[in-house]
């Protein structure tokens, strides 16, 4: 069976500083997909970034990266110069087969002015 | 131009009634799933349908029926609602079950059973 684990249930930052929320998973299949999820006040789910678990290098978007550590099972999400608007909920995910996404607890990110 | 849509946003009905949500794609993918999210914000898969054919069912009580009358559209049907129920629904669509695509996420619908 597959789980995420958020451990993080809120995290809070100053504007401009960077945060980096926590995810660690476990699946014994070889081939998986780790993605983060943003989910403002408003509901819905926003895709940020993607990482394969046969990708060497790990993935960035803009402002945010994946810190993947695969040995620790672990997919740290990085925030760089947070912003008012990154106020959310994040949540990690994983996929194995058929598509499906398993889903953490998730995390709520306050930035601060 | 909306990627994944969902009809209704809002849904409030009694115990007991039968009602359906809608959900339709227009990004050309193959791979379309409904995604329940609690009161406590945990989401989890409901169904996947890939090609119009069910792959996925996670245990979720008979009395929810998804249907899927061509690929870009997967709608969900709930007969005899119960309090339990009251979530919000999210539809998704990816462009197949293999690889690192991304899932589109509809809007959700927030039902809430009364």
């Amino acid at each position: 069976a597959q789980k995420i684990t958020q451990t993080q249930p809120g995290m809070f930052v100053q504007e401009k500083e960077a945060v980096t929320l926590d995810c660690t998973y476990d699946t014994s299949d070889q081939s998986y997909g780790l993605f983060w999820y943003k989910q403002p006040s408003s509901g819905e789910m926003i895709f940020l970034i993607y990482q394969g678990s046969y990708d060497e290098q790990n993935a960035t978007e803009g402002r945010y990266s994946l810190n993947f550590q695969k040995a620790r099972k672990s997919a740290n999400l990085v925030i760089s110069a947070s912003q008012l608007g990154d106020s959310a909920m994040y949540f990690c995910a994983m996929r194995v087969k058929y598509g499906k996404l398993t889903f953490g607890q998730g995390t709520i990110l306050t930035v601060h002015p | 131009d909306t990627a994944v849509s969902q009809t209704p946003k809002y849904l409030v009905t009694q115990m007991g009634n039968d009602k359906s949500i809608k959900c339709e794609q227009n990004l050309g993918h193959d791979t379309m799933y409904w995604y329940k999210q609690d009161s406590k914000k945990f989401l989890k898969i409901m169904f996947s349908y890939n090609n119009k054919e069910l792959i996925i069912n996670e245990t979720v009580p008979n009395r929810f029926s998804p249907k899927s009358p061509d690929k870009a559209h997967l709608n969900l049907h709930i007969n005899s609602l119960e309090l339990g129920d009251s979530a919000v629904y999210f539809c998704a669509s990816s462009q197949d079950v293999r690889g690192g695509d991304e899932q589109f996420f509809g809007p959700g619908t927030r039902l809430t059973v009364l």
